[in-house]
């Protein structure tokens, strides 16, 4: 089974500011299978980038996804205060199992 | 608009059963898409549950494999999920979700499953 760490547990940033977040396969990984999620407190996660690059619907083009291999990259610029939340990372394997990262949480410094 | 509602008992007792179902309304259950639940343990991360897709493949995660159950009703449009013999470690709220392109990409509210002797 392949694991997702991600990194830092906890950014501190202040509004305007850019927030960058990673997130490490175990072992090398198609980019195709990778997704980001943003979950705020007492909600369900949202869907943010699939295809590890590309935009879900509706999501503003300051979240953008990158990477490939075992390393990739979720950055949001220009933080508003509706972008404090938690934000997780998603693999779907050849054996067809989603796995998450364990979470970064992004707070009000 | 693709909308899933989780409902069911909110409180199982150990070594019961829990289940649940999804009511999916703005899309045919029927439809080529798989369908996933996926739980969250208080103060934790998730866990896929599994996937199951109309008329095709079921796919779990191996981790609960011989517990967990994912089936769904055409004529209800909807997704179903059985997990049997479970035990305080299963308390959770637990979605069910659409798949898209290897991600999922609408979830429902989600509802608190305790498990409690």
């Amino acid at each position: 089974e392949i694991v997702l760490t991600q990194s830092p547990g906890t950014l501190s940033l202040s509004p305007g500011e850019t927030a960058t977040l990673s997130c490490r396969a175990s072992q090398s990984v198609s980019s195709t299978y990778l997704a980001w999620y943003q979950q705020k407190p007492g909600q369900a996660p949202r869907l943010l980038i699939y295809g590890a690059s590309s935009r879900a619907t509706g999501i503003p083009d300051r979240f953008s996804g990158s990477g490939s291999g075992t390393d990739f990259t979720l950055t949001i610029s220009r933080l508003e205060p509706e972008d404090f939340a938690v934000y997780c990372c998603q693999l779907y394997d050849d054996s067809h199992l989603y796995t998450f990262g364990q979470g970064t949480k992004v707070e009000i410094k | 608009q693709v909308q899933l509602q989780e409902s069911g008992p909110g409180l199982v007792k150990t070594s019961g059963t829990l289940s649940l179902t999804c009511d999916v309304s703005g899309h045919s259950i029927t439809s080529d898409n798989y369908w996933s639940w996926v739980r969250q343990p208080p103060g934790k991360g998730l866990e896929w549950l599994g996937q199951v897709l109309h008329g095709g493949p079921t796919h779990y995660n191996p981790s609960l494999k011989s517990r967990v159950t994912i089936s769904v009703d055409k004529s209800k449009n909807q997704l179903s999920l059985t997990l049997s013999s479970v035990t305080v470690g299963d308390t959770a709220v637990y979605y069910c979700t659409r798949n898209g392109a290897k991600c999922l990409d609408h979830w429902g509210q989600g509802t608190l499953v305790t498990v409690s002797s």
